[in-house]
């Protein structure tokens, strides 16, 4: 059974930098596609972008774009999202999403992560 | 972008009720939709996948149906602990995916 096990509750100031892991058990690591998603408190989900670790290439959303760095570790079975510059508006949880239905694609998000609070505060 | 929208935003149904919730793409999106059911607190469960297939053990009480613009998420007859906060999510052309705005579930 595949499981998604992401780091700790962040606290963060504006203008720094965040990374958040997710590390993987159970399954195929290399032929599924990883995907982050963030939710704002209240609000509803926003996918940030994936990556299908075999090809090692992550492909983001418009918005993210540039501020944001999806990478794998194929050897830990890690996933990682960064997020630099950081601004109040980040404040949200962060959930990385495994495909199950298909794999070297981004398809489905069937497979979830815990969740993990990013709070920026100064 | 394709934009996913979803309605009604909010619904209140009594136990036993049908409850149907749409989805319409901005574009054809042939049947590269899948739906999910979020608690509070909790991570996004995936319920439906490629439109209208069961993920496994999701009781057959859910589905969904539809294809190219226009999707459908049915309860046929909804239970309490249906209630959640359930949205729709394309695939096609990524990226990126998007998903609809999400539809709040209440017992009346």
């Amino acid at each position: 059974q595949v499981q998604l096990v992401q780091s700790g509750a962040e606290v963060k100031k504006p203008g720094s930098s965040v990374k958040v892991s997710c590390k993987a058990s159970g399954g195929d690591f290399s032929s599924y596609a990883i995907s982050w998603v963030r939710q704002a408190p209240g609000q509803g989900l926003e996918w940030m972008g994936g990556i299908i670790p075999m090809f090692g290439t992550a492909n983001y959303a418009q918005h993210f774009q540039g501020r944001v760095s999806i990478t794998t570790d194929e050897s830990t079975r890690t996933a990682y999202m960064e997020v630099t510059s950081l601004r109040f508006e980040d404040t949200a949880v962060y959930y990385c999403a495994r495909s199950k239905t298909m794999d070297f694609a981004v398809a489905d998000m069937g497979y979830w992560g815990q969740g993990t609070l990013v709070t920026v505060s100064s | 972008d394709i934009q996913m929208t979803q309605s009604p935003s909010s619904l209140s149904a009594s136990v036993g009720d049908r409850v149907t919730i749409t989805c319409q793409a901005s574009q054809d999106i042939r049947n590269s939709l899948n739906w999910y059911q979020q608690k509070p607190g909790k991570a996004p469960k995936l319920l439906i996948y490629d439109a209208f297939n069961l993920e496994t053990g999701v009781p057959s009480r859910f589905s969904g149906s539809g294809s190219g613009t226009d999707f459908t998420f049915t309860i046929s007859s909804l239970q309490p602990e249906d209630i959640a906060t359930y949205y729709c999510q394309q695939y096609d052309n990524v990226p990126p995916v998007t998903f609809g705005q999400g539809t709040r579930l209440e017992i009346k």
